[in-house]
């Protein structure tokens, strides 16, 4: 069974600053996980994944994420947010057979003018 | 682009009423997903289904039923509600089990 954490429910940053959002999972087969983004009242939009390679990909509007297998970690960054950055934000990994997902609780994030 | 539409948005019903949620998606996917969303829990995967009459059991399917009738329309039934099913529910497509969901805008349940 595969679990996620994500250890920060809030972060509250300005803009312009730099922000990491933790991710960790648990999980014994073949990796896959992603990481989905949901802006209020609206429902969940996919940034990116990582499955095998470069355990750095990049995503849209300037996130990037670092899969690390030592650590069990997917942790996402951005270099500098912006307001319209502020959302919640999911981690999710998927079972071997290809066909759930399990999503981390969220991490909220506020950036302030 | 993607496209998954789901209704109604929001939705009041009484303990042991019968409730039908509706989603489309007009992107051809083969999957399709129901989630539920509460403070706490993030997401949870209720049912799914791999095409038109198929249909899987997700991580919390009590007091829920799903009907894939057509490539495009899933369907989540709650025959008898309870306050426990008051939620935020989101509809999710994908073209393969691999790939990125698209998820429609959620239905909001209250259950009295």
């Amino acid at each position: 069974t595969q679990t996620v954490s994500q250890s920060d429910a809030h972060v509250t940053v300005f803009e312009g600053d730099s922000v990491e959002l933790r991710c960790n999972y648990s999980y014994g087969g073949s990796i896959y996980l992603s990481w989905y983004i949901q802006h209020h009242g609206r429902g969940l939009q996919f940034l990116l994944k990582y499955y095998s390679g470069n355990p750095v990909v990049q995503g849209v509007n300037g996130f990037k994420a670092e899969f690390s297998k030592s650590d069990s970690s997917f942790h996402l960054r951005k270099a500098s947010v912006h307001w319209s950055d502020s959302a919640v934000y999911f981690c999710a990994v998927r079972n071997s057979a290809g066909n759930k997902l399990t999503f981390g609780i969220g991490t909220r994030v506020l950036v302030r003018p | 682009e993607a496209a998954v539409t789901q209704s109604p948005r929001n939705k009041v019903t009484v303990t042991g009423g019968n409730v039908t949620l509706s989603c489309r998606q007009t992107n051809s996917h083969n999957y399709m997903y129901w989630y539920r969303q509460d403070t706490g829990h993030g997401l949870r995967l209720i049912h799914y289904s791999y095409g038109a009459g198929n249909l899987q059991i997700g991580d919390v399917p009590d007091g829920y039923k799903a009907t894939r009738t057509t490539q495009e329309d899933f369907f989540l039934l709650l025959e008898l509600a309870s306050p426990s099913q008051t939620s935020l529910y989101f509809c999710a497509s994908s073209g393969t089990g691999y790939a990125e969901q698209f998820f429609g805008p959620g239905t909001r349940l209250t259950v009295l």
